[in-house]
């Protein structure tokens, strides 16, 4: 198992540009997460997905978009890339809608918009 | 909402000695689980231990404890015998036993440096 990817590793866009961070897992994990880490902090929550289909906000989704057509891929859109997305993002998955299955985190995209 | 609070933005401790780096949360919720994470330079979060609310027993892993008090909100790990390779950010983090959908609320976090 390669466990959660994430591609690309790094990114430098420019101010108005859009992209799509991909996720992927091949664990068969229904829920997945995207959180972002700012530069001395812990990590927040932007989205999250309970199944193929099924999306919802976190506590910071604005300026991104997802979609889970897939079990296994959840990619993350930014439109019009504004230096505040400056940050590095996680994606996460884990087997249940149960605290007790550990969340499995990918290597992080660290994405720099200037 | 639930909030985590690691008071601690950086500690540093010589090798082989113990370190405890702390944790308080607030919630309002009964049932929930606590966790410790390690991020070592290479950015990945990696669990290092986990305690259920419900479970009275401090949790353990190898040189690695939690000590839980429910009541005062408080959840700080303990590291034994500390290596060169414990270096890292630990985050200390919150999720509700009610669904994982919510995700996990994460501190920000207590750099550990273990001097050689």
């Amino acid at each position: 198992n390669a466990g959660v990817t994430q591609t690309p590793k790094f990114r430098i866009l420019k101010i108005g540009q859009s992209m799509t961070l991909q996720c992927t897992q091949d664990m068969n994990h229904n829920y997945m997460y995207w959180y972002r880490q700012d530069p001395g902090m812990g990590l927040k929550l932007i989205y999250y997905s309970v199944g193929a289909g099924i999306t919802d906000k976190g506590e910071v989704p604005n300026g991104y978009n997802v979609s889970r057509s897939t079990t296994e891929d959840f990619p993350l859109r930014l439109e019009l890339a504004a230096p505040s997305q400056t940050s590095v993002y996680f994606c996460a998955s884990t087997l249940g809608g149960n605290a007790a299955y550990e969340q499995y985190f990918g290597p992080g995209t660290r994405l720099t918009v200037t | 909402a639930q909030t985590v609070t690691q008071s601690q933005p950086e500690m540093s401790v010589q090798e082989a000695e113990t370190v405890t780096l702390s944790c308080t949360y607030d919630t309002s919720e009964n049932n929930y689980y606590l966790f410790w994470y390690k991020q070592p330079p290479s950015r990945q979060m990696i669990l290092v231990i986990r305690q259920e609310a419900y479970k009275q027993q401090n949790a353990t892993e190898n040189r690695f404890s939690v000590n839980f008090q429910k009541a005062a909100k408080s959840f700080s790990l303990k590291i034994s015998d500390s290596q060169l390779g414990d270096t890292a950010m630990y985050f200390c983090a919150f999720e509700d036993s009610g669904g994982g959908a919510d995700g996990l609320t994460f501190g920000k976090g207590t750099h550990l440096i273990i001097q050689p």
